[in-house]
């Protein structure tokens, strides 16, 4: 069975800052990945997902993940962090066990972006 | 706008009373999921369905039940709601069957409020 855990479950940084959040994933079989961002209210959006060839993966909003699998990790980074990118990120695999797909997230973290 | 619409946006009822969420998907897509995200439990799959029939089932209570119908819109019944209940419902759908790697487009989702 797959999961995943997010270190952190509150992160704050300065606008401009470096933003790196955590994901760290358990999987039997080469896993699918996924970050999605949640604004307040909202429902969830997908930012990026890794399934098979380069292991950094670039998505919207200047964000970037990099899978690697000897440390069975998938985190984000923004080199820059924006006042808008204030929201709740969630990392998910998809359950291969099942052919349904359906994900599993990690708990989230709260991003938070000071002036 | 993921395309994944949800009805109604905000449910306020009491202690063993019945609801009926609706969600419509994305055109053409066939696959319907539905997830529970609560402070405690976090992000939570419940059910999916595919064209119709019943493809997935996860930590759903008894007292909740779905379908979709043939027009291939969604709808998640809760029944004797209890104040644990309370929590913010959302629908995702997606293109095919299986499809692991394929993202899943979320609806903005349905607060209920038990009281």
């Amino acid at each position: 069975a797959q999961s995943v855990t997010q270190l952190g479950s509150h992160v704050s940084v300065s606008e401009g800052a470096l933003v790196l959040l955590r994901c760290n994933y358990s999987s039997s079989v080469p896993p699918y990945l996924f970050w999605y961002v949640q604004y307040p209210n909202q429902g969830l959006q997908l930012l990026l997902k890794y399934t098979t060839g380069a292991t950094l993966v670039k998505g919207i909003n200047g964000f970037e993940a990099e899978f690697k699998k000897s440390e069975t990790s998938f985190h984000l980074t923004k080199p820059s962090a924006h006042m808008s990118d204030a929201a709740e990120y969630f990392c998910a695999v998809s359950d291969q066990d099942n052919q349904g797909g359906k994900l599993i997230f990690g708990q989230g973290t709260e991003l938070s972006v000071k002036p | 706008d993921s395309g994944v619409t949800q009805t109604p946006k905000h449910l306020i009822t009491a202690t063993g009373q019945r609801v009926t969420l609706r969600c419509s998907p994305r055109s053409g897509d066939l696959s319907v999921y539905w997830y529970q995200q609560s402070l405690d439990q976090g992000l939570q799959f419940l059910i999916q369905y595919y064209n119709g029939e019943e493809r997935a089932k996860g930590n759903i209570l008894e007292r909740f039940s779905a379908q979709q119908f043939p027009d291939l819109h969604s709808e998640l019944n809760l029944s004797s709601l209890e104040l644990g209940d309370s929590a913010l419902y959302f629908c995702a759908s997606k293109g095919g069957e299986g499809g692991q790697y394929n993202e899943q487009f979320f609806g903005p989702g349905t607060r209920l409020t038990v009281l």
